[in-house]
């Protein structure tokens, strides 16, 4: 069985300054893999997802993730992070169908 | 394009009242559907899904149930509720992709 995680349970950093989420999956073929956005109340939004090709994907919002196969990672980037960034954030697996497993989720707070 | 709906957004409800939570989604047809509920400052827990009308597969046992009398309708529902029911209801369908798409939520407290 799949599973996912986020070592991360809550980052910090400075509006401006630059953002790495680390995610960490554990399956045993190529999975699909996600990242999602929560604001305060809302349901998940997706930021991005990679299902094979190009390793480094881009999203939304000015997001990128980067698939690593050697290191079973699928980290988030952003190179410079807006106060409206702040948010939970969640990684998750996909293995097809309804074979979808979520990690724990970052919360990200933005300092001005 | 598609779109999915829940209601109620939010609901306050009495231990041992029955609940009922609607999901319904637009613009696609067989999607699977999903039940997750966040309780405060947690993750995501699956509840239920479904990959057809009448067809409910149930991750955690609990108090609450799942029905889908249509293709697009999933219903989430309890005859009495539970102090630990509160939390964030989340609705979700995904189809071949494999990406789940997520409604807005339902916020329930229940008292």
């Amino acid at each position: 069985a799949q599973s996912v995680t986020q070592p991360d349970i809550h980052i910090t950093v400075s509006e401006g300054a630059s953002l790495e989420l680390r995610c960490n999956y554990s399956y045993g073929a190529t999975p699909y893999l996600f990242w999602y956005v929560q604001s305060p109340g809302q349901g998940l939004q997706l930021l991005l997802k990679y299902f094979s090709g190009d390793t480094l994907v881009q999203g939304i919002k000015g997001f990128e993730a980067e698939f690593k196969r050697s290191q079973s990672s699928f980290n988030l980037r952003k190179p410079s992070v807006h106060w409206s960034d702040a948010a939970e954030y969640f990684c998750a697996v996909g293995a097809g169908g309804q074979n979808f497993v979520f990690g724990p989720g970052t919360r990200l707070s933005v300092l001005p | 394009s598609q779109t999915i709906h829940q209601w109620p957004a939010t609901l306050v409800q009495p231990v041992g009242s029955p609940l009922s939570l609607e999901c319904t989604v637009e613009g696609t047809s067989n999607p699977n559907l999903y039940w997750y509920r966040q309780a405060a400052g947690r993750g995501l827990q699956l509840l239920f899904y479904s990959v057809g009308i009448g067809q409910i597969s149930s991750e955690v046992p609990q108090n609450l149930s799942a029905s889908r009398p249509q293709d697009r309708q999933f219903i989430l529902s309890s005859k009495k509720l539970l102090l630990s029911d509160s939390g964030f209801y989340l609705c979700a369908w995904n189809y071949v992709t494999d990406t789940q798409y997520f409604g807005p939520g339902t916020r329930l407290t229940v008292l």
